[in-house]
C-alpha cells in the first residue's frame, strides 16, 4: 500500500512554461485535493474532486486547472507558470464525510516547485 | 464562514517541558476537529481527532479535548521530546462540507 504518491518531487520552471503534477492514491478514496503551502500561510486549497470526472474550485484556483479522469489519479496543471506559483504542493485524499471513522485526509509527500 | 485560529509560532521548548498549542474555531453546526503534524520534509499526517463535544482525542502522548462552550481544541503534551519537533496544524470539517479547513500552523522546536 503506497498511500498517496506525488510526481515529481522537485521541479524548476521558467516563467510561462507549463507543467502537470500527478497525484495517485491506492486507497480507493473518492475525494481528492490539491493544496499549496507557503511560509506563514498554512495550507490553502486549490481545487478538489468528490469523485471521478468531477472537480471544484477551492480557495485559490486561479492559474491552475485539474482533471480527475480516473478515480485513483488527480492531475494539477499550470498552463503558464508565474513566480507567484513558487510553493510546495500537496495532494490529499479521503473518504466522503459521514463515513464512520474515515473522514481523515491522507497526504502525499509534496512537490517543491520553483518558478524563475 | 468557518475558520480556525491557532497560536503563532515558533514555539521553542526544552525536552520534557509541558506543551500547549492553542486552537479556537468558528463553525456552524457540529464540526469534527483535528490536529495534523508535519515533520520536516514530509506531508501532513493525522495526529488525533475528536468528532463531538467533550470527546478527547489522543495519540503519541498528545491530547486535545473538544470544548464546544469555548470553541476550542487545544493540543497538550506532558513531556515533549526532540522528536516532537514539527509543524502542527489544527483543522475542522463540518458535517456538510467535503473540505477540511486548516489553521496556519505552529512550528514547534524542542531543545535537547
Amino acid at each position: 500500500n503506497a498511500g498517496v504518491t506525488q510526481t515529481p518531487k522537485f521541479r524548476v520552471l521558467k516563467t510561462g512554461q507549463s507543467m502537470t503534477l500527478l497525484c495517485a492514491q491506492d486507497m480507493n478514496h473518492e475525494y481528492m485535493y490539491w493544496y499549496r503551502q507557503d511560509p506563514g500561510m498554512g495550507l490553502r486549497l486549490i481545487h478538489y474532486s468528490v469523485g471521478e470526472g468531477t472537480t471544484a474550485k477551492g480557495e485559490v484556483p486561479d492559474g491552475y486547472n485539474v482533471s480527475r479522469l480516473k478515480k485513483q489519479n488527480f492531475l494539477l496543471g499550470l498552463e503558464s507558470a508565474a513566480p507567484s506559483q513558487t510553493s510546495v504542493y500537496f495532494c490529499a485524499s479521503s473518504w466522503p464525510q459521514g463515513r464512520t471513522g474515515t473522514d481523515t485526509q491522507y497526504f502525499g509527500p509534496g512537490t517543491r516547485l520553483t518558478v524563475l | 464562514g468557518d475558520s480556525v485560529t491557532q497560536m503563532e509560532g515558533p514555539v521553542t521548548l526544552s525536552e520534557e517541558a509541558f506543551l500547549t498549542i492553542n486552537c479556537t474555531y468558528t463553525a456552524t453546526g457540529y464540526p469534527s476537529l483535528f490536529w495534523y503534524v508535519q515533520y520536516p520534509g514530509e506531508g501532513l499526517q493525522l495526529l488525533l481527532k475528536a468528532t463531538k463535544a467533550d470527546d478527547k482525542g489522543s495519540n503519541k502522548g498528545f491530547e486535545a479535548t473538544y470544548r464546544k462552550e469555548t470553541t476550542s481544541f487545544h493540543l497538550e503534551k506532558g513531556s515533549v521530546q526532540v522528536s516532537d519537533s514539527a509543524v502542527y496544524f489544527c483543522a475542522l470539517r463540518t458535517s456538510s462540507a467535503s473540505k477540511i479547513i486548516f489553521g496556519s500552523g505552529t512550528r514547534l522546536s524542542i531543545r535537547p
